[in-house]
Order: structure tokens, then C-alpha cells, then sequence
């Protein structure tokens, strides 16, 4: 079964750009989740997605979008691009929720590697 | 405010001997606690999650993590340290009773160091 795949690998960017990444989780999963990881503020949580709905969204300004699809696919935008969003985006699919409203466990991708000049 | 700490930035062990790695979270409310861990080379994982139940988790690899309500902890642990356990960890915090969106919230990460 093929892992969570996220497009593109690396990107380059300017600053008052946009850019769009993509992450396509395991076969079956529902739930996709992302991250961001700098340097500097360490690995933080973006959004979290289930059946096309947004269950968890972290502190981030709304240039920072999501949505997820049918097919469970994500994408996540972000708009006019700062320096500091020069990060690596990590997105994982779980299969579902538990009970707990917590997902299952997570499988992470390989991150899209983001450089905002 | 919701935070992880992570009070060491190194760990360093010999192999065979345990490991710990110490995670002390603060949260308004009940907390679900993660630990994740990232290889050179492949990626960030998720090792265990504690939401309910026995205050001791079983994850991934031989490692187990220990819910401690009344210290806000929960240290990573393994009987006996493999070189290749050398990575970044992670651990996490959500707050389930926060309402509406649940924060999450990442310590900065141990680097564990096993010495051959």
C-alpha cells in the first residue's frame, strides 16, 4: 500500500506569491492532517480534515487555507507569502477519528520543502 | 497559556542501557499526549498517544510512555537503547476540553544519542 505522497517536493517562491501543496494520504484514510516546521518555531499544527470537513485548526493567519476532497485528497494555500513561512510542510493521514475524537494513528509524509526569497 | 516542555535538548545513552526522555506539559483542561520521532532520513512518525485508561502507553519500537497527572508528565522510555533509536522527538500536547478547536501544541524536541 503506497504512503502518503505530498507534491511538491520543494518549492521556490517570492515574497507576495502564492502557493499551493498537495498531499494525498493512504489508501482508505479519511483524516489528513499538516504541520509546519521551522527552525525557529519548531513543528506547529496547521489544520486537521475529516470526511471534507475541518475539525482542528491551529493559530495561523487566514493566508493559511485548507480544504480536503472526496477522495480524501488535501491541499493547503498559502497567500502572499512571508519570508517566515520558508518551512518544511508535513501533512499525515489517519484512517479515522476514535471515539475520543482524536484520529487513529497517523502516517506522515515527506514534507514539502518551502523557500520564500 | 497551553505548553510542552522538553527540558533537554540532548540525551545522550549507551547502547543496552534505558532511555528516558522527559516531557512536562501544562493544559486547562484534560490533555491527549503524543510522541512522535524523526529520522535523518525517514521522516517524521507517530511512537504513542495517551488518551484514557493505564497511565502507561506501549507505542512503536519498544518504547512506552508514562501519564503522570499529578507531576503534568509523560517521559518517553525504553528498556535498552538501540543505535538506531538516534532521532528528534517530539512530544505533543492537545487539550480536549478546550472547546471548538482543540489547541496542539509541540515541545522543541530531544535529540536522543545512542552511543555504540
Amino acid at each position: 500500500k503506497a504512503g502518503v505522497t505530498q507534491t511538491p517536493r520543494y518549492l521556490i517562491k517570492t515574497r507576495g506569491q502564492q502557493v499551493t501543496l498537495s498531499c494525498s494520504p493512504i489508501s482508505g484514510h479519511r483524516s489528513v492532517s499538516w504541520y509546519q516546521q521551522t527552525p525557529g518555531q519548531g513543528l506547529q499544527f496547521l489544520f486537521e480534515y475529516f470526511s471534507e470537513t475541518q475539525r482542528n485548526k491551529g493559530n495561523f493567519p487566514g493566508r493559511f487555507s485548507g480544504r480536503q476532497f472526496s477522495n480524501s485528497r488535501s491541499e493547503m494555500n498559502v497567500s502572499t507569502l512571508e519570508l517566515g513561512d520558508s518551512a518544511l510542510y508535513l501533512c499525515a493521514s489517519s484512517l479515522a477519528f476514535g471515539a475520543s475524537g482524536v484520529q487513529e494513528t497517523q502516517y506522515f509524509g515527506p514534507g514539502t520543502r518551502l523557500l520564500v526569497l | 497559556a497551553q505548553s510542552v516542555a522538553q527540558p533537554e535538548d540532548q540525551v545522550n545513552v549507551a547502547e543496552g542501557n534505558p532511555l528516558t526522555v522527559k516531557c512536562t506539559y501544562s493544559v486547562s483542561g484534560n490533555p491527549y499526549l503524543f510522541w512522535y520521532v524523526q529520522y535523518p532520513n525517514r521522516g517524521l512518525q507517530f511512537l504513542l498517544k495517551y488518551i484514557t485508561g493505564d497511565n502507561l502507553v506501549k507505542g512503536s519500537y519498544g518504547f512506552e510512555a508514562e501519564f503522570n497527572k499529578s507531576q503534568t508528565s509523560f517521559h518517553l522510555k525504553k528498556p535498552s537503547a538501540l543505535v538506531s533509536d538516534s532521532a528528534l522527538y517530539f512530544c505533543a500536547v492537545r487539550d480536549m476540553n478546550s472547546g471548538g478547536y482543540q489547541k496542539v501544541t509541540f515541545g522543541t524536541g530531544t535529540k536522543l544519542q545512542v552511543i555504540p
